[in-house]
């Protein structure tokens, strides 16, 4: 069973860069079988599906990635497979990006593993800060 | 961006009995419809995906129904451990979540 742990500061300065990490054990994420995704949650808004990564397990595959439409201009996830971590970029932050980051692994079905499906396995999360 | 709106907010319920916990799209999403549960200072934790099938670990007493834009999580009797936070999701498109249901000691 996979285990996913998030690191990375938990204080970043506005219109700066935010940068975690998530470390899976347990398990390969360049394997071909789940895609791997951040989640935020806001103090009040809720729950924000951020993007996803994915590898094929071929050795020709960089990783495929997709975001959420409204932090795509924004938004980085990649990939390092000889780590097993894949992490996360998001520019120009403000007060509005102050959350709670969690990875998770994208649930597969019996049939196969689809990028947009339920997350059977998170992180515990990481609170990051945006203040000056 | 579909829209996931769950009802009520909060839902005061006695151990030992039912909780039902409604969630409804904006749109139709088919099945591809997910629950989780919540407790402060932890992750979210999957209960149900699919609408109706049971994450691996979860008591039968969860159980989800629904298809379309209608679903229903129902926990048959409700334990100690119960109490918590409660979000649907829906995956029929990019993922978006409900604002949750806080289900509380009556």
């Amino acid at each position: 069973q996979e285990q996913l742990q998030e690191s990375g500061p938990g204080l970043v300065k506005p219109s700066q860069t935010l940068s975690l990490t998530c470390t899976v054990s347990g398990g390969s994420i360049s394997s071909g079988g789940h895609y791997w995704s951040w989640i935020r949650q806001h103090p009040v808004k809720g729950l924000d599906w951020i993007g996803y990564i994915y590898y094929s397990g071929s050795i020709y595959h960089n990783g495929s990635t997709d975001y959420n439409p409204s932090l795509k201009s924004r938004v980085t996830i990649s990939g390092d497979t000889s780590k097993n971590q894949f992490s996360l970029k998001l520019k120009s932050v403000t007060d509005a990006d102050t959350a709670v980051y969690y990875c998770a692994r994208v649930h597969c079905s019996s049939i196969a593993c689809y990028p947009y499906e339920a997350f059977d396995i998170w992180g515990q999360g990481t609170m990051v800060t945006v203040s000056s | 961006e579909i829209v996931m709106t769950q009802s009520p907010a909060t839902l005061s319920v006695s151990p030992g009995d039912r909780a039902t916990l409604s969630c409804r799209a904006g749109q139709t999403v088919g099945n591809n419809l997910s629950w989780y549960q919540q407790k402060p200072g932890q992750a979210p934790r999957l209960l149900i995906y699919g609408a109706s099938t049971r994450a691996t670990g979860i008591p039968a007493r969860f159980s989800g129904s629904g298809s379309g834009t209608e679903f229903t999580l129902t926990i048959s009797s409700l334990q100690s451990e119960d109490f918590a936070i409660y979000y649907c999701q829906q995956y029929n498109y990019w993922p978006t979540f409900g604002q949750g249901t806080k289900v509380e000691v009556k």
